[in-house]
This record gives C-alpha cells, structure tokens and sequence, in this order.
C-alpha cells in the first residue's frame, strides 16, 4: 500500500456535464475525507467518513454534490451539473484513531 | 470559529539561507499541528505533528515549534534548496465531539532562488 491514491489526476469537462472521482485510502484507515482546494487558499473541508458512513458534510458540498463510501473502504465524489465555479483541486485524505492524515495527489477539474 | 493564520502570505530567499514561517491558530480544544509542504498540482504532505506537550520537532533541515499556551507554531527551514520551493500548510486538528476536523491555514508560498 503507497498512500492514498486518487483517479483521474486530472479531468477536463464541459459545464453542465457531470463527473466522478474516486479516492482509495491506506487500507488500514477507517477515515475519509473530501476537500477542495482553489488556486492561493487551503483546502476547505467538503465531508467525512467513517468507516462507511458519512458523518459531517460541509454548507460548501451544495446539492450537486455526492459522495459515498459503499462498503468503507473506496470512496467516489460526484459533481452534478458542473459550473466553472467547481474547477478545483479535489484532495482526498484518510486516518485511522491513532496515525494522522495521509492526502492523495488530488483531482484537478477544469470546467470549460 | 476555528481559524488558522499564516504569515508570511510569500516569501523569497536565496538558496542557502535560513527562514521563518509563522502560524497562530484559535482552535480550541486542541489536539495536534501539522505543517505540510505543498509543491504546485501535489496534494499536501505531512512534515511534521506536535502535540500539546511538544515543543520543538524537527526533520531535517525542518524544524517546528509549538507554544500551546499562545496558540502559535513556527516552522524553521535551515539551509534552504531549491527543492523547498512550494507552499507550506499549517493544519490544526481539534479535539471533542464534532471538533475533530482540520482547519487549515492558507499557506505560505516560499520560493528558493539561487
């Protein structure tokens, strides 16, 4: 296992299209989370997961937004309708009670 | 609310020297500060954690302090090289029922020229 790994690195999009990301966390982790990240800033927290239920969901994720974690251990983050607005790093992260947060590489979204 | 400050917002130094950057936070009840180094398009990667009864922490040339009771943190990078070029993310996790996620800084872009 080499971390948390994320898919596809990057995606390019059409507004208006939907899309999917999907994160696979350390496999020892029973904590997930979603953020997003713009150009300058930190990034801001989206949701969370433990295990397979998702415990806390930001103001930010609007009802275009949906994740899901099935069977606790991949997670996928869907847009729906995207906007420009959405272009974003989406940086996923994953922790168990004891070991702190491990981040994949992100899914940079450009919606043209 | 649970804030994080940075400062400087960017910085630039020649390769070689030594810098400072800088990180209070309001997150109450604490339970952990992490710096994390930032290069253009990556996801963040943890440098170093401290604790409340940590003070100073290092890896490296990377060195963080923690004042629990001033609610700051620094993070000193001796003898700088081009590869630290990138942004560097103050983290605070809090502690407590529905306190436990991360409020990140906006980071501090620090760029090495030689």
């Amino acid at each position: 296992d080499t971390g948390v790994s994320q898919d596809p690195r990057h995606k390019i999009t059409k507004r208006g299209q939907n899309v999917t990301f999907r994160c696979d966390p350390i496999s020892e982790h029973n904590r997930l989370y979603w953020y997003r990240q713009t150009l300058g800033q930190g990034p801001e927290f989206l949701t969370y997961f433990q295990n397979e239920a998702q415990l806390e969901k930001s103001r930010l994720l609007s009802d275009r937004f949906s994740a899901e974690r099935p069977k606790g251990s991949f997670s996928t983050l869907e847009i729906q309708r995207t906007e420009q607005g959405d272009s974003a790093m989406y940086l996923c992260a994953s922790s168990s009670e004891r070991v702190g947060y491990t981040f994949g590489s992100g899914t940079r979204l450009t919606v043209v | 609310k649970n804030q994080v400050e940075q400062s400087p917002q960017s910085l630039i130094i020649l390769e070689g020297k030594n810098c400072t950057l800088q990180c209070n936070y309001t997150v109450s009840p604490f339970s952990n500060l992490r710096w994390y180094k930032q290069d253009t398009g990556r996801g963040p990667v943890s440098l170093t954690i401290m604790t409340f009864s940590e003070n100073t922490k290092s890896n490296g040339r990377y060195t963080a302090t923690l004042d629990a009771d001033t609610k700051q943190s620094s993070l000193h990078i001796t003898a700088s090289q081009l590869s630290d070029s990138a942004s560097y993310i103050c983290v605070v996790r809090g502690s407590g029922f529905g306190n436990e996620k991360l409020t990140f800084g906006t980071g501090t872009r620090l760029t090495i020229i030689p």
